[in-house]
């Protein structure tokens, strides 16, 4: 299996755009997870899905951020409007047990 | 809430052990774990340990738990510059997975 893969691996946006980031979990994984690493803040749960139902949300910092998980196999999180804050690394990792494997990430740069 | 924390900072020699301490509080945790981060990419999982475990070996890892005390550790024997990354702790306890700050290693030649 290639792993978790996350796309795109960079993104440079402007303020009040809308991002899309996208991930596609290990094949046979019924959890996915949503993290944001930032030097400040370290890294954060946003969210995670158990067979494609979102379980927790209370990671999300505000409305502006949704995500969803269509089927087993893709998932996005989107940002609409996005602020310069949002700036970081987001990464999406999956498991089936009890360890959870991470995808390469997503580096946001939002100007 | 529960917390996870780890120090922030090591440098070690090349050849030297490095060993990277961990403390956690909750008491129900299941599983702790060890991820290692090199720059621009994801965590990848080194070693993990059961609760009812007190230590694992893996080449030149060392994992020691500590339950009573809620420690974990990370030896790593004879560090290479290659170990140089940034180090996670992590634990385990019914659905939630709580990580650390990371530790940065550092290893001069």
């Amino acid at each position: 299996d290639a792993g978790v893969i996350q796309s795109p691996r960079h993104e440079v946006t402007e303020m009040g755009q809308e991002v899309t980031l996208r991930c596609k979990p290990i094949s046979g994984h019924d959890y996915l997870f949503w993290y944001r690493q930032t030097m400040m803040r370290g890294l954060e749960l946003l969210i995670y899905f158990n067979n494609n139902v979102p379980i927790d949300d209370s990671g999300m910092p505000e409305d502006r951020f949704s995500a969803k998980m269509p089927n087993a196999s893709f998932s996005t999180l989107k940002i609409q409007p996005s602020e310069p804050r949002d700036s970081a690394v987001y990464f999406c990792a999956s498991s089936s047990g009890n360890i959870q494997y991470f995808g390469a990430g997503t580096r946001l740069s939002v100007l | 809430g529960e917390d996870v924390e780890q120090s922030l900072f090591l440098s070690v020699r090349e050849g030297d052990s490095s060993v990277i301490n961990c403390t956690y509080t909750d008491s129900s945790s299941t599983y702790l774990y060890w991820y290692k981060q090199e720059p621009g990419a994801g965590l990848q999982l080194l070693t993990y340990i059961f609760s009812n475990m007190d230590m694992k070996q893996d080449q030149r890892l060392t994992v020691l738990l500590n339950k009573k005390d809620k420690h974990l550790s990370l030896r790593i024997a004879d560090t290479q510059t290659g170990d140089s990354a940034i180090y996670f702790c992590a634990e385990r306890s019914r659905d939630d997975m709580r990580f650390g700050a990371g530790t940065r290693l550092t290893v001069k030649p």
